[in-house]
């Protein structure tokens, strides 16, 4: 059974750092190309950032960009998204999710996500 | 690549067919998915490459389209359907997703 579960999510102050986890399992994790989806409260789904199975590819929205980085280690079938220098509309529920096909690019959709973590930027 | 959905909201009864356009703002061939969210939980994968029905999914959803026009139909609504559909493209990055639909009863 695949299974993705975020944390490391809380209530940050603006200009803070937080960096989320996502443990995986059920799935070959190496392979598999893993991104962040966010949902900013009452908002609609937005694109994060992913990264290739092998880590060595990666790619992030201009809004991110520059304040967040995407890795991962395969010896520990984690995924992570550290982001620093947190606005206000940065609070979002966080969620990594699974690509349902082994590419980098282009890809056809994603088949398994977590159950969210929430970020909360707020003094 | 944006993606707009249409409409933005909609109100159906159960048994209703129902229609969602995605439009693209340039080719992104057959590179489209539809997801299904319930308040509080996660999207749930439907249709991926336009067309194909993910496992599990009821065969009362189907997709189509290609380009830059795709379309979600429910044949056939059920209680459980009323929920927000959103449209996702990964034919590259930025992997967007359309602003989504929500049914309501």
């Amino acid at each position: 059974e695949v299974q993705l579960l975020e944390s490391g999510g809380g209530l940050v102050q603006p200009g803070g750092s937080l960096r989320l986890s996502c443990a995986a399992s059920g799935f070959t994790f190496t392979s598999s190309t893993m991104s962040w989806v966010r949902q900013a409260p009452g908002k609609g789904l937005e694109w994060v950032s992913s990264i290739s199975g092998s880590g060595g590819s990666t790619y992030s929205a201009d809004s991110v960009k520059g304040r967040s980085t995407i890795s991962r280690d395969n010896s520990r079938n984690t995924l992570y998204l550290q982001m620093n220098s947190l606005r206000a509309d940065d609070t979002a529920v966080y969620y990594c999710a699974k690509e349902r096909v082994y590419n980098w690019n282009p890809g056809d959709s994603y088949d398994y996500w977590g159950q969210g973590a929430l970020v909360t930027v707020s003094s | 690549i944006q993606l707009t959905q249409s409409p933005s909201s909609l109100s159906a009864s159960v048994g209703d067919r129902v229609t969602i356009t995605c439009r693209a703002s340039q080719d992104i061939g057959s590179y489209l998915a539809w997801y299904q969210q319930k308040p509080g939980k996660a999207p749930n994968l439907l249709i991926y490459a336009a067309s194909t029905l993910q496992s599990g999914v009821p065969s009362r959803f189907s997709g189509s389209g290609s380009g830059t026009d795709f379309t979600l139909t429910i044949s056939s609504l059920q209680p459980e359907d009323f929920a927000t559909y959103y449209c996702q493209h990964l034919n590259s990055y930025p992997r967007t997703f359309g602003q989504g639909t929500k049914l309501e009863i």
